[in-house]
C-alpha cells in the first residue's frame, strides 16, 4: 500500500557493513513490524512494537536491532551484515483491537556479499 | 515459537480448476489471517477468522476455521490466471503477533 513506504526499495552491500532500512507510514497505526522473507520459509517476524516506547523480538532478532523514531517511523538495522541476511525485508503496520490487518509496504530486497 | 504448517508448497491448475492450501498448527489459535502476494508483489490481507467453526465467502474464495482452532483452509472455486500468487496463512498469537505459514505457490494454466 502506499500507505506504507520502505527505503530503500534494493539495496546491495558488502559482508560488515552496517545498514538501514527505513519504514514509514501515514494510517496512523500504532503497531509496526519487519519481517523478513526468504524462499521456502514464508515471512518471519523479526521485531515489532506497539507504540513508540515499545520494541519486542521476534522469532529472528539476533543480528538485528530496530528504531521506533514516532509512530509514524520504524527503522531497521544491521549491525555487521552477513551474507545469509540477504533476503526480501517487508514493513507492515496494524491497528489495535481484534481486528487488526496487516499492510504491508512494497519491500526491500537486500543482498549482502 | 508457533508452528504452522502449510501445505501444499506448489499448486499448479488448469484455468477453471479449484484449488485448496491447508494450515496447520499444533496449538489452539487465537485466530488465523489470510494473506495473497503476486509475484513481485507484497502480501495483501485477504480475512481474518476468529471463531470456531468458522466459514466465509469472498466470491469464489472459501476460508474455513477448524472447530478446534488448530487448522484452516482457503479454496478457490474454479481458479482464473488473477488467481496466480502465494496464499499465505498467519496464525495470531493473541491479537498482537502473527506466525506465518511457508505458503502455498499457485500456478494457473491459461
Amino acid at each position: 500500500d502506499a500507505d506504507v513506504t520502505q527505503t530503500p526499495r534494493n539495496r546491495i552491500t558488502k559482508t560488515g557493513k552496517r545498514i538501514m532500512l527505513e519504514c514509514s507510514q501515514t494510517k496512523g497505526h500504532d503497531r509496526m513490524y519487519w519481517y523478513r522473507q526468504d524462499p521456502g520459509l514464508g515471512l518471519r517476524l523479526i521485531y515489532y512494537s506497539f507504540d513508540v516506547k515499545d520494541i519486542n523480538k521476534g522469532e529472528i532478532s539476533d543480528g538485528y536491532s530496530v528504531s521506533r523514531q514516532a509512530q509514524a517511523k520504524f527503522s531497521l538495522s544491521l549491525e555487521s551484515a552477513i551474507p545469509n541476511q540477504t533476503a526480501l525485508y517487508f514493513c507492515a503496520t496494524s491497528g489495535q483491537g481484534t481486528y487488526n490487518e496487516q499492510f504491508f509496504g512494497p519491500g526491500t530486497r537486500l543482498t549482502v556479499l | 515459537g508457533q508452528q504452522v504448517m502449510q501445505i501444499p508448497q506448489y499448486q499448479h491448475v488448469q484455468e477453471g480448476e479449484d484449488f485448496t492450501t491447508y494450515c496447520n498448527s499444533s496449538t489452539t489459535l487465537s485466530n488465523i489471517q489470510w494473506y495473497k502476494q503476486r509475484p513481485g508483489g507484497h502480501p495483501v490481507f485477504l480475512i481474518q477468522l476468529v471463531k470456531s467453526g468458522e466459514v466465509k465467502k469472498q466470491k469464489r474464495l472459501t476460508f474455513q476455521f477448524g472447530e478446534a482452532k488448530k487448522n484452516s483452509s482457503l479454496h478457490i472455486t474454479a481458479t482464473q490466471t488473477t488467481d496466480v500468487g502465494t496464499y499465505f496463512c498467519a496464525a495470531g498469537q493473541g491479537f498482537n503477533k502473527f506466525y506465518f505459514g511457508s505458503g502455498t505457490k499457485l500456478n494457473v494454466k491459461p
